[in-house]
């Protein structure tokens, strides 16, 4: 089945720098959605890419769709604190949903 | 505007038991879907309905079944509860059908299967 590779993994970044994680697949997806899980609650939708190509930002977030429709990617320009979570790339093709295993964003203040 | 809301919050269940999980979308949402998030194999899709109807389903065996209301609250229940089914059952409820649109999760359901 369809199956997304995210990394990092984890992140351990000083407050100010820029954070860069990607999702890539051998699948190709119609649609790229960015998610971050703060604990203890469900995630929240950062972006949503519909086009392949497509460069979308919100605030400090910036994600683009890969024009291979195979993978997709997530900045972060000048982490702050509150940055620290969990973030999830989901692919859609169809019907189907899959998700990556998340990357952990931790910060240094 | 109050946002999705799950109840119980935890829930403690022996194997072999079965399980029922309760979601209010936001006001004004039809859309609700339904995912399974653990430490091994992440966030996983479940089901999605939309006007009562069952939309989108994904790759669980069918002990794990949903509905929706017609006030749009939807609720899901797991029988024969297995080990592995300990997990963070997620509700995630939209305005518009379709798993890409814009999606508020509520805070989960923590199952615990002992």
């Amino acid at each position: 089945g369809q199956q997304l590779n995210q990394s990092p993994q984890s992140m351990f970044i000083q407050e100010g720098e820029d954070v860069s994680m990607n999702c890539t697949s051998s699948s190709i997806f119609n649609t790229w959605l960015w998610y971050k899980q703060d604990p203890g609650e469900g995630p929240v939708l950062l972006i949503a890419l519909y086009k392949a190509g497509e460069l979308t930002s919100n605030g400090r977030l910036t994600a683009q769709f890969g024009i291979t429709r195979k993978d997709s990617f997530l900045n972060i320009s000048a982490s702050i604190p509150s940055d620290v979570g969990i973030y999830f790339c989901a692919g859609l093709y169809g019907n189907k949903l899959v998700f990556g295993a998340g990357t952990i964003l931790r910060v240094k203040s | 505007k109050a946002g999705v809301t799950q109840t119980p919050r935890y829930l403690i269940k022996t194997r072999g038991q079965q399980v029922t999980l309760s979601c209010s979308p936001i006001s004004g949402h039809r859309s609700v879907s339904w995912y399974q998030q653990t430490p091994g194999q992440g966030l996983q899709f479940l089901f999605e309905y939309f006007s009562e109807t069952q939309r989108n389903k994904g790759n669980f065996p069918g002990r794990f079944s949903g509905r929706q209301f017609s006030n749009s609250r939807s609720e899901m229940n797991v029988s024969t509860l297995e080990l592995g089914d300990s997990a963070l059952y997620l509700c995630a409820s939209s305005l518009s059908p379709g798993l890409a649109s814009e999606q508020y999760f509520g805070p989960g359901t923590r199952l615990t299967v002992t």
